[in-house]
C-alpha cells in the first residue's frame, strides 16, 4: 500500500483564525487531492493537485486553498475559519488501490 | 456536477446474515464506482471497486453489481461477521482515484 501521512492529527482553532494541514505520500506521486468529511457524513471533494497545479476543484469557496511542492507534498490552506469548518480533512493519492487516504487531520473550531 | 445517493443509512443484521446497501447516481459519464469502508477514527479504506464494462465483481464475500442503465450499484456482504461493523460508503468518479462523490455513508452493524 502507498502510505499518506498527515499532519496534525488533531487541532483546535477559533473563528476567525487560519489553519494549515499537511500532507506527504511515500509514493511521491504526482497527484494529491484533499476530501473533508464533516461528521455522519461523506467525504467532500475540496480539490486535486497534479504536478504543482490544481486540476479539479469541488463546491468550496477560496478560503479553502492549496500547494503542492515539488517533492509532491501537499498543503491545504483554510482561512477566516467557520464553526461549520470542524471536521475531519483527508489527503488522499493514488494508490494502488485506486485512491489512498491519510487517516487525517481533525479540525475543530470553537 | 455528480450527486450519490446512499441507502439505507443504518443497517442491523444477524452475524451470518447478508447485508445489501443500494446507491444511486446522476452522472451518465461516471466509470468509476468504489466502495469504502470506515472504522471508528479511521481513515476510509478501499474494499471493492468497479468499472463501467463490468456488471458484477466478487471478492471472497463481498460483491458488487452495477446497472448502468438505471444508474445504480450495490454491495453485497454475505456471511456478515461482528468484525464487518463499520461505516460503507460508495463513490462515483469519471476517472478511476480521480474527484470521488461519496454517497452519505451506512451505518453496518453485526450483531453476535
Amino acid at each position: 500500500e502507498t502510505g499518506v501521512t498527515q499532519s496534525p492529527t488533531h487541532l483546535i482553532k477559533t473563528r476567525g483564525q487560519q489553519v494549515t494541514l499537511r500532507c506527504s505520500s511515500q509514493s511521491g506521486h504526482n497527484t494529491v487531492s484533499w476530501y473533508q468529511q464533516a461528521l455522519g457524513q461523506g467525504p467532500q471533494f475540496i480539490f486535486q493537485y497534479y504536478r504543482e497545479e490544481e486540476n479539479g476543484r469541488g463546491n468550496f469557496p477560496p478560503r479553502f486553498s492549496g500547494l503542492q511542492f515539488p517533492n509532491y507534498s501537499s498543503e491545504l490552506n483554510v482561512n477566516a475559519l467557520l464553526l461549520g469548518d470542524s471536521a475531519l480533512y483527508l489527503c488522499a493519492s493514488p494508490g494502488p488501490p485506486e485512491l489512498f487516504f491519510g487517516e487525517g487531520s481533525r479540525l475543530t473550531v470553537l | 456536477g455528480e450527486n450519490v445517493e446512499q441507502h439505507p443509512s443504518t443497517l442491523s443484521v444477524q452475524e451470518g446474515d447478508s447485508a445489501v446497501i443500494k446507491c444511486t447516481y446522476s452522472d451518465s459519464a461516471s466509470n468509476y464506482f468504489p466502495w469504502y469502508k470506515q472504522e471508528l477514527g479511521k481513515r476510509p479504506q478501499l474494499i471493492i471497486d468497479i468499472r463501467s464494462n463490468v456488471g458484477e465483481k466478487k471478492d471472497q464475500r463481498i460483491a458488487v453489481t452495477l446497472n448502468k442503465t438505471a444508474k445504480h450499484f450495490s454491495l453485497h456482504i454475505t456471511e456478515t461477521q461482528p468484525e464487518d461493523s463499520a461505516v460503507y460508503f460508495c463513490a462515483a468518479s469519471r476517472q478511476a482515484g480521480n474527484m470521488l462523490t461519496f454517497g452519505g455513508g451506512t451505518r453496518l452493524m453485526v450483531k453476535p
